[in-house]
C-alpha cells in the first residue's frame, strides 16, 4: 500500500523558476525521504528528514516536515533542465520494525529551457 | 564506494516461461536488500525484502519468489510468468537495520508477451 501521496501529480516550469511539491502521509513516522527518478532509471536518494526535524537543506533542495499535519514539502530552487524527473516521497513508519519504506505515486516535473 | 548491479536491463519473455533476475551489491556487508515493482507512471510496490542470507519476507502474494544465496546477492524468480508480471523491477539495498536511505539499481524492464 502507498502511504505517501504527492501533490501535484505533474508540474511544468521554466528554467530558473522554483518547483514545490508536497507529500501527505497517514501514520506516525521515524523519517521521511525524498527520491528522484530519471526516466527509465533507478531511484536516487535526495534527502532524509527525521521526525524530530522541521527543515533540511541540500544544495538547491529544501525539505520541510510538519508531523502535526503529516505532510512534507520539497522545494527545488532555480530549477534546471537536468531537474526534469519524477520525485517520490517515502515514509518509514514507526509501526514497521524493519524500517521498510512506503512510496507515493510521485510528482513528474518537467523543466523547459 | 558501494555499488549495486542489476541485470538484465531489458527482458522480453513469453507467458508461462521462467524468470530469473539478479542483483548484486559491492562495497558493503550485511545489507538489507529489497525487490520492488513499478507500474508505468506509478510508485513502487515492495515485493520482497531480506535482512540476511536465506531470510526473505514477502510483502505481496504472487507467483514470484526471491532468494538470497549470498550476503550481497538477491535473486527474483518465477516458475511461470503471467501477463500481469510485466513491469519495471528495481533492486535496492540499505545499511543493516533499515531506517536509512535506500540505494537502487537501474532496474529491469520486463515485458511479457
Amino acid at each position: 500500500s502507498q502511504q505517501g501521496e504527492e501533490d501535484p501529480q505533474a508540474l511544468s516550469i521554466q528554467e530558473g523558476e522554483n518547483a514545490t511539491m508536497n507529500c501527505s502521509y497517514k501514520t506516525s513516522i521515524n523519517n521521511l525521504q525524498w527520491y528522484r527518478q530519471n526516466s527509465g532509471r533507478g531511484l536516487v536518494h535526495l534527502i532524509l528528514i527525521r521526525s524530530n526535524e522541521r527543515e533540511k537543506h541540500s544544495g538547491r533542495l529544501r525539505v520541510t516536515l510538519d508531523t502535526s499535519k503529516k505532510s512534507s514539502s520539497l522545494l527545488i530552487t532555480a530549477s534546471r533542465a537536468a531537474d526534469t524527473a519524477s520525485y517520490f516521497c517515502a515514509t518509514d513508519a514507526i509501526s514497521d520494525s524493519w524500517g521498510k519504506l512506503q512510496f507515493g505515486a510521485g510528482t513528474q516535473v518537467v523543466v523547459t529551457p | 564506494s558501494q555499488t549495486i548491479h542489476q541485470w538484465p536491463a531489458t527482458l522480453v519473455q513469453p507467458v508461462g516461461s521462467p524468470l530469473s533476475l539478479e542483483c548484486t551489491v559491492e562495497g558493503t556487508s550485511n545489507p538489507n536488500l529489497y525487490w520492488y515493482r513499478q507500474a508505468a507512471g506509478r510508485g513502487l510496490q515492495l515485493l520482497f525484502y531480506s535482512v540476511g542470507i536465506g531470510q526473505i519476507s514477502s510483502e505481496v502474494p504472487q507467483n514470484l519468489s526471491a532468494s538470497r544465496p549470498q550476503d550481497r546477492q538477491f535473486i527474483l524468480s518465477s516458475k511461470k510468468l503471467l501477463l500481469s508480471d510485466s513491469g519495471f523491477y528495481l533492486c535496492a539495498w540499505s545499511a543493516r537495520g533499515g531506517r536509512q536511505p535506500q540505494h537502487f539499481g537501474d532496474g529491469t524492464r520486463l515485458s511479457i508477451l
